[in-house]
C-alpha cells in the first residue's frame, strides 16, 4: 500500500490564481482531513470528511473548498489564492473516524506571491 | 473547542538522556494521539492513547483522562529522536482532532 499520497510536493502561485491539492489513500479509510501547518501554530484543521459525500468545516475553512466523491480521494481547492494561504498542507486519513490512529501524507509546500 | 497545550516548548538533550514531554487538554477526550515530525517534515503517528499506558521500544506514553493530561517518555535518547512532537485530542462525538503547538526536541551527540 502507498498509504496517503499528496501531489504536488511544491507549488508556487500568484495571488488570485486557483489550484487543487490532491490527496489519495489506498487503505479504504472512511475519515479524511486537511490540515495546514504554519510556524509556531501547530497543525490547524481546514476541512474533514467522515465518508464519501460527507464533508464538514474545521477550524480554518475560509478560502478553501473540498468534496468527497469517492472513498479514495479528498481534493482541496483554493479558488483565489492569497498570500495568507502560504503554508504547508497535510492530508490525513484514519479507518473509521477521528477516534482511530491518524496517518499523514508527506505534505505540500505552497507559496502564494 | 478543546484547548491543547504542550510543555516545554523546546528541549535540548544530550544523547542517552531521558525526557518527559507533557500534553494538557481542557476537556474530556475520547482520542489522544502523539506524533513525531522529523526534520524532513514527515509526520509519524507514535501512539493512539486515549487512556492508560503504552510502550513501543524506547518510547512510552501515559494518558490520565480524568486529570486531563498525557505524558510521552523518551528513554536513552538518540539523535534520530530530534524533531517536533505533537499531541492531538478530540472530545466525545466530535470529529475534529485538535493539535497542540508542539515541542521541539534537539538531541545532541
Amino acid at each position: 500500500n502507498a498509504g496517503v499520497t499528496q501531489t504536488p510536493k511544491f507549488q508556487v502561485l500568484k495571488t488570485g490564481q486557483s489550484m487543487t491539492l490532491q490527496c489519495a489513500q489506498d487503505m479504504n479509510h472512511e475519515y479524511m482531513s486537511w490540515y495546514r501547518q504554519d510556524p509556531g501554530m501547530g497543525l490547524r484543521l481546514i476541512h474533514y470528511s467522515v465518508g464519501a459525500g460527507i464533508t464538514d468545516q474545521g477550524e480554518v475553512p475560509n478560502g478553501y473548498n473540498v468534496s468527497r466523491s469517492t472513498t479514495e480521494d479528498f481534493p482541496l481547492r483554493l479558488l483565489s489564492a492569497a498570500p495568507s494561504q502560504t503554508s504547508v498542507y497535510f492530508c490525513a486519513s484514519s479507518p473509521q473516524g477521528v477516534d482511530e490512529k491518524l496517518f499523514f501524507g508527506s505534505g505540500t509546500q505552497l507559496s502564494v506571491l | 473547542g478543546i484547548q491543547v497545550e504542550q510543555s516545554p516548548p523546546d528541549l535540548i538533550l544530550q544523547e542517552g538522556a531521558n525526557s518527559t514531554l507533557r500534553c494538557n487538554f481542557s476537556d474530556s477526550v475520547n482520542n489522544l494521539q502523539w506524533f513525531h515530525q522529523n526534520p524532513w517534515g514527515q509526520l509519524i503517528n507514535l501512539f493512539y492513547i486515549p487512556s492508560g499506558t503504552k510502550q513501543n521500544g524506547r518510547l512510552s506514553a501515559t494518558t490520565v483522562a480524568t486529570e486531563r493530561y498525557s505524558l510521552l517518555y523518551i528513554s536513552s535518547s538518540q539523535t534520530t529522536d530530534s524533531g517536533v512532537y505533537f499531541c492531538a485530542a478530540a472530545i466525545w462525538a466530535n470529529s475534529k482532532l485538535t493539535f497542540g503547538k508542539g515541542i521541539t526536541l534537539s538531541v545532541r551527540p
